[in-house]
């Protein structure tokens, strides 16, 4: 099983609409939670932290629930900016480091 | 802009070669990792570097190396390079090692091998 896995995509959805992003990751030992946005052929950038209370930031609503080891992203009135990958990202302890591991990430197209 | 760098942008080696890759981190940040991206995947970890010691290390062969100097900017190595090795190599540096410190990329560098 991989460590983060998300929904496969791509996921094409027309302006204004509001969409949403699974994640799922196995260790329970994960300690910080992340949504990244990549453009083609760029690097990540960082979208958003989540925390256990949900947070949001304008569009954006992320959610942690621990139990279930889920997180999800929700994009509102989806822009055509907004199309992109969106990679799922959880920092797992390795030794004394913390490694970022990535899902492989959900491709949204946005479309007139 | 999230200030971190990366040198060169592209790249292209053929087997056996060897590869240096650079990164300078973000001004205050003393922790660096690097990160493969294949096409199609998300980055997965090779290592990081904290305050010139290797800080964790992901399932990567040993011909996959770094450094770290005092000033915090990180090189990654490698040896006898392989078709499989053509990836998008991302560094990223932070506060700290620990897992509450957000982690900031730079632009990454392409290299493809033939």
């Amino acid at each position: 099983r991989k460590e983060v896995e998300q929904d496969p995509g791509p996921f094409n959805v027309p302006e204004g609409a509001t969409v949403a992003f699974n994640c799922t990751y196995s260790n329970s030992a994960s300690q910080s939670f992340f949504w990244y946005r990549q453009d083609c052929r760029k690097e990540p950038k960082l979208l958003m932290s989540v925390y256990s209370s949900g947070n949001e930031d304008g569009r954006f609503t992320a959610q942690l629930n621990r139990a279930s080891q889920y997180i999800s992203l929700l994009i509102r009135d989806s822009k055509l900016s907004d199309s992109a990958t969106y990679l799922c990202a959880v920092t797992v302890p390795t030794g004394t480091a913390s490694k970022l591991t990535f899902g492989t990430g959900t491709r949204l197209q946005v479309t007139l | 802009e999230t200030g971190v760098t990366q040198s060169p942008t592209h790249l292209i080696k053929t087997r056996g070669q060897q590869v240096t890759l650079r990164c300078s981190s973000q001004s205050g940040h003393n922790t660096v990792s690097w990160y493969q991206q294949a096409l199609g995947q998300g980055p997965q970890f090779i290592f990081q570097y904290y305050r010139e010691e290797e800080n964790g290390r992901g399932n990567f062969p040993p011909r996959f190396s770094g450094l770290q100097f005092p000033n915090y900017s990180s090189e990654l190595n490698v040896n006898a390079l392989e078709l499989d090795d053509s990836a998008l190599y991302l560094c990223a540096s932070s506060l700290g090692p620990t897992g509450g410190e957000t982690q900031y990329f730079g632009p990454g560098t392409r290299l493809l091998v033939l």
